[in-house]
């Protein structure tokens, strides 16, 4: 199998605290995890690539000091939103790479965290 | 860059009878993947079928099969004996083969099927 999970499911905070949410594979190790946001009715957007043991890529125009991404483990990469604000709310998926056959690499995504900032 | 087009905002279609779901893509590639995933209303992302470019056969997953056209950059998604369960946004993408595995997601296309 290949099952990704995210921790919270969703969370609700205040205007200027930070929101740590959490991208596990639970049955395979996972050298890349990608980040994607999802505003309502729209498609999902990357936000950065997440590679185990060094830096995320960022894409243009996600600001990388404001979303903090950490992929301490081949099994856990964590995106934490700092001094959120209101206009951060939305939902934010997660997906592991996993290796299927000799030469592809499959995304797997995980539940999303729907991420409500008042 | 790469850049893919789903033209269709909203579709519906009758219990058990077929639909066709449209996606244009652009890229300057020749090795590619093509895939069309499913987001129901858990909101939780579903691989429904992949397509590999330089395989000329088109992919089929039971009730689902496409229409690749590699010359006019066409991959159109068919369902077959619509579901009830079909209902949900569905995804046209684009990811590289080589290089970075980034997955380039259309703008979706919400179906609804109707019992």
């Amino acid at each position: 199998g290949a099952v990704v999970s995210q921790h919270p499911s969703w969370v609700i905070c205040k205007s200027g605290t930070s929101v740590k949410i959490e991208c596990r594979s639970l049955d395979f190790q996972a050298t890349t995890m990608f980040w994607y946001r999802q505003f309502p009715k729209q498609s999902l957007m990357l936000m950065a690539t997440s590679n185990e043991g060094s830096k995320a890529t960022y894409e243009q125009g996600v600001e990388k000091d404001k979303f903090l991404i950490n992929h301490a483990s081949l099994t856990l990469s964590t995106l934490t939103v700092t001094s959120a604000h209101p206009e951060d709310s939305s939902f934010y998926i997660c997906s592991a790479e996993k290796l299927v056959g000799k030469s592809y690499n499959e995304q797997f995504f995980g539940p999303g965290t729907r991420l409500t900032v008042l | 860059a790469q850049t893919v087009t789903q033209s269709q905002p909203e579709m519906s279609v009758q219990e058990a009878e077929t639909v066709t779901l449209s996606c244009t893509y652009d890229t300057s590639e020749n090795n590619y993947y093509l895939f069309w995933y499913k987001q129901p209303p858990s909101r939780q992302m579903i691989l429904v079928i992949r397509q590999e470019a330089y395989k000329q056969q088109n992919a089929t997953e039971n009730r689902f099969s496409v229409n690749f056209q590699k010359a006019a950059k066409s991959f159109s998604l068919k369902i077959s004996d619509s579901q009830l369960g079909d209902t949900a946004m569905y995804f046209c993408a684009f990811m590289k083969q080589t290089g970075a595995n980034n997955l380039f997601f259309g703008t979706g296309t919400r179906l609804t099927v109707i019992p």
